[in-house]
């Protein structure tokens, strides 16, 4: 099973910052990389998927990049509604492994 | 628009069975397939299987296979899950999620709202 570790586990910003969140897969994982948030209480929802396509609906600061086994997400000027945790997930080979997540919290 | 609507929380004793549905609306069933996730208090979020509306074809990690099973019933558009020989570790949010794109780029663009199963004796 492929493995994905993300780091940091947890990462303290304010708002205005730009933070970036990288997830690496224990094999190469080509483009089949996806990033979800979830906030409290709430079911994920897909910010970026293919590494680097950005769904629809999804604010344009937020952006991924990678291939192979080494991905980021970077969220530029950070807005009080993108405090909440992150989860890479990869879609190569099932089964469809996420990384333990990243909480962004409030500074 | 797509809305995924799921089954109420449950409660159930160590050994028992459970069974969750997800209800889908606002597009066409059969086009998209359908994954099982699941988050235990506090923790990450675990894969449990891929499901495809038209054919009923399903596929498991190898942790699952024979406790979880996965059916639909396309005259209601809806997604079933069931888990068998429940275990205290068991106890988690499970969700069910729409797949746009699956076996090739797959991602997962709508979620239910997650069903709360208890395991206690």
């Amino acid at each position: 099973d492929i493995q994905m570790t993300q780091s940091p586990p947890s990462l303290s910003a304010s708002v205005g910052n730009r933070v970036t969140i990288t997830c690496r897969a224990s094999q190469s994982i080509s483009s089949h990389l996806n990033w979800y948030q979830q906030s409290p209480g709430k079911a994920p929802n897909l910010l970026i998927y293919a590494a680097s396509r950005l769904q629809s609906g999804v604010p344009s600061r937020f952006s991924g990049s990678g291939s192979g086994t080494d991905f980021t997400l970077t969220i530029t000027s950070l807005q009080p509604e993108d405090f909440a945790t992150y989860y890479c997930q990869q879609s190569d080979t099932p089964p469809y492994s996420f990384g333990q997540g990243t909480k962004l919290e409030i500074k | 628009q797509v809305h995924l609507v799921q089954s109420g929380a449950e409660v159930r004793k160590p050994g028992a069975s459970v069974k969750v549905s997800c209800k889908a609306s606002g597009y066409t069933f059969t086009s998209y397939y359908v994954h099982w996730v699941r988050q235990a208090p506090g923790q990450g979020l675990e894969w449990m299987g891929i499901i495809n509306p038209s054919g009923g074809n399903t596929r498991f990690p190898q942790r699952f296979q024979g406790r979880v099973t996965m059916t639909t019933d396309t005259s209601t558009s809806t997604v079933y899950m069931e888990l068998s020989s429940l275990r205290s570790e068991d106890t988690a949010i499970y969700y069910c999620a729409r797949d746009p794109s699956p076996g090739d780029m797959s991602y997962f663009d709508y979620w239910g709202q997650g069903t709360l199963v208890t395991v206690s004796s």
